[in-house]
């Protein structure tokens, strides 16, 4: 079974620009989560997709925004990027709420 | 407020070597916890995931343990290799309607011959 994919796997903007990131679950899997890691702050949630719904928000900024199309596949969008936005953001799928999590190997999102 | 404390921030061990590796959580209703294994630069590979019921679970090298009534766990790694150098991270899921995660900062292990 193919594992968690994540598109594009490196990516530069500047200061300003908006950035779409894709995540491709596992077949099967209905529930997509997404993470921002930073060297100093560790996994951040950002936000939690099941079925296409929303389920769970951190506390990010409203430029931070995803949905879930109905093949499960999930984006990830930030506008008006900030050089703190820079970071890998990890997508993870599960078969159900609550049930193991199968990371992507993440996007790597520079901002200068 | 939920959370999860992992220690030490950070270790390094000689190949051959044992280590543990410690996480205290405060997660209240508990559903289980998990750690993590993530390589620089990748994504997070479970290691092993504990219910409440479970007090210990091992995955070759590697052997959680869990104490739910003081709420916390230690990940000890056997006989360590240089592939062990990793961050390792402790997730906690809460027992509610959203299952809500709680992570660890992570234990970064250097491993070094």
């Amino acid at each position: 079974k193919a594992g968690v994919t994540q598109t594009p796997r490196y990516l530069i903007k500047t200061r300003g620009q908006q950035v779409t990131l894709s995540c491709s679950p596992i077949s099967g899997h209905r529930s997509v989560s997404w993470y921002q890691q930073t060297p100093g702050q560790g996994l951040q949630f950002l936000f939690e997709y099941f079925s296409e719904t929303q389920r769970n928000k951190g506390n990010f900024p409203g430029r931070f925004s995803g949905r879930q199309f109905s093949n499960s596949r999930s984006e990830m969008n930030v506008s008006t990027l900030e050089l703190g936005d820079s970071a890998l953001y990890l997508c993870a799928s599960s078969g159900t709420l609550g049930g193991e999590q199968y990371f992507g190997p993440g996007t790597r999102l520079t901002v200068t | 407020k939920n959370q999860v404390e992992q220690s030490p921030q950070s270790l390094i061990i000689l190949e051959g070597k044992n280590c543990t590796l410690q996480c205290n959580y405060t997660v209240s209703p508990f559903s289980n916890l998990r750690w993590y294994k993530q390589d620089t630069g990748r994504g997070p590979v479970s290691l092993t995931i504990m219910t409440f019921s479970e007090n210990t679970k091992s995955n070759g090298r590697y052997t959680a343990t869990l104490d739910a009534d003081t709420k916390q766990s230690s990940l000890h790694i056997t006989a360590s290799q240089l592939s062990d150098s990793a961050s390792y991270i402790c997730v906690v899921s809460a027992q509610t309607n959203d299952y809500k995660l709680s992570f660890g900062a992570g234990t970064t292990v250097t491993v070094r011959a």
